[in-house]
């Protein structure tokens, strides 16, 4: 099966930038999508298709995709912004959807 | 404004059967695919089984196939999962989610999620 990879946690600054790597043999070719899980609260997409954001999500959030790593990037990092974020790709080998373990991020 | 209600969940025995159901509301039910997600307590995501919009494809993660059963009902904008022979190992937060179609690869996220509804399994 397909193997999504995470650090556990990130820490950073209040306006400093957060990058969340997310790791897979030839991520590249996938569609990544990212998810922000705050405390209590059930899971929200942030960006979708490597790139691109739903209605209502800030561009402070970016996503990037290439070779065996996606990159979700929150810019101008604010105390709200403190929650766990996953990955997620298709795995169309089987038709099965593959979270990554998540990333906590910590606002210092 | 998309909705779905979880509900259905409980405290059940080891090799019991539970039936949680998901009612949705604010957008055209038949034109999207529905899965569900879990999340056992302090633990990731885990995604359970999806479910196309006529119900023509359906996909389960290996550790809940021959098990479990995900089902819809159109008409009534409601989507179901039937768990059977229930493990310690089924606890979890169990997530209603729509299925939102990639651009880039022909997969699928997960674009609205519901609040959840607990499952416990007891030994």
């Amino acid at each position: 099966s397909y193997v999504l990879t995470q650090p556990p946690s990130v820490s950073v600054a209040p306006g400093q930038t957060a990058r969340i790597p997310c790791g897979g043999s030839d991520i590249g070719s996938k569609s990544v999508h990212w998810f922000q899980q705050r405390p209590g609260q059930a899971p929200r997409l942030v960006v979708y298709d490597d790139s691109d954001r739903p209605s209502g999500i800030p561009e402070r959030f970016s996503g990037s995709n290439s070779g065996n790593t996606a990159t979700l990037t929150i810019s101008r990092v604010e105390a709200g912004d403190e929650a766990d974020y996953f990955c997620q790709v298709w795995h169309s080998l089987r038709d099965h959807k593959v979270f990554g373990p998540g990333t906590k991020v910590t606002v210092l | 404004e998309v909705h779905l209600v979880e509900s259905g969940g409980g405290l059940v025995k080891t090799g019991g059967s539970l039936r949680l159901s998901c009612a949705a509301s604010g957008f055209t039910f038949s034109s999207y695919s529905l899965a569900w997600v879990r999340q056992a307590p302090g633990k990731g995501l885990e995604w359970v089984s999806s479910i196309s919009r006529s119900s023509l494809y359906i996909y389960y993660a290996d550790s809940v196939k021959g098990r479990f059963t995900v089902s819809r009902d159109n008409a009534k904008k409601s989507l179901f999962l039937q768990m059977n022979s229930l493990r310690v190992e089924d606890t979890a937060l169990y997530f209603c989610v729509r299925e939102g179609d990639s651009a880039k690869d022909g997969g699928y996220y997960f674009d609205n999620w519901g609040q959840g509804t607990l499952l416990t399994v007891s030994s």
